[in-house]
């Protein structure tokens, strides 16, 4: 039930554009975005419920392909700012679904 | 500052021992999440209680167990202690249950030695 999330690492020079994947074998209701910095609580990104939308947050954004159970996380012109862990979260489908299962995480540094 | 409180910041206990942490939600949240936090394992799922009842249990041990107190702070009791329960435990809340964004507390670094 875990999501997959994909790469587990990457690294960024300033500006540089990255891609984040989550994927689940089952039928999700929604999928949460967080981002971890060391030592630090996770901070929500962002949140996207089935239907296959797709959100943005500056120049953060996020889709959502229900048919294909999976989430893409687009970070565009990267800064020194967004270097953490980001973390998906899937909630299944179904009624008195609650549970947020997260990935393992994709550490993302950005070098000046 | 998300607004969630963590109590305390850092344990160091002994194993076999017992310890409760504490956590108290945003103002006007009523459901809380608890968290565990390893190297190895990620952030996992504990329990969820919404408004004084539990809503949702994830891979909480036995030997763990929480509740939800009517001014809707929540405890986490975790007894017979091991050195695996060596972790960080977060505290999150939420208005409302499914599709809510959570808001994380600072979390309490507990050191099983």
């Amino acid at each position: 039930q875990q999501p997959v999330q994909s790469p587990q690492a990457v690294i960024l020079r300033e500006g540089e554009d990255a891609v984040i994947n989550c994927s689940s074998s089952k039928a999700l209701y929604s999928v949460h975005w967080y981002r971890q910095k060391h030592g630090e609580a996770p901070v929500f990104l962002m949140i996207l419920l089935k239907g296959g939308e797709q959100k943005g947050h500056d120049k953060i954004s996020a889709s959502f392909n229900e048919k294909k159970q999976q989430s893409s996380l687009y970070l565009t012109a990267s800064q020194l700012s967004y270097s953490g862990t980001y973390f998906c979260g899937t909630e299944l489908a179904g009624a008195g679904s609650y549970q947020l299962t997260f990935g393992k995480g994709t550490k993302l540094s950005v070098i000046p | 500052d998300s607004g969630v409180t963590q109590t305390p910041k850092h344990l160091i206990t002994a194993t076999g021992q017992r310890v409760t942490l504490r956590c108290s939600p945003r103002s006007g949240d009523l459901s809380v999440y608890w968290y565990q936090q390893s190297l190895d394992q990620g952030l996992q799922f504990l329990i969820q209680y919404y408004n004084g009842e539990e809503r949702a249990k994830g891979n909480i041990l036995e030997r763990f167990s929480a509740q939800q107190f009517p001014d809707l702070h929540s405890e986490l009791n975790l007894s017979s202690l091991e050195l695996g329960d060596s972790a960080l435990y977060f505290c999150a809340s939420s208005v409302g249950g499914t599709g809510n964004e959570q808001f994380f507390g600072p979390g309490t670094r507990l050191t099983v030695l």
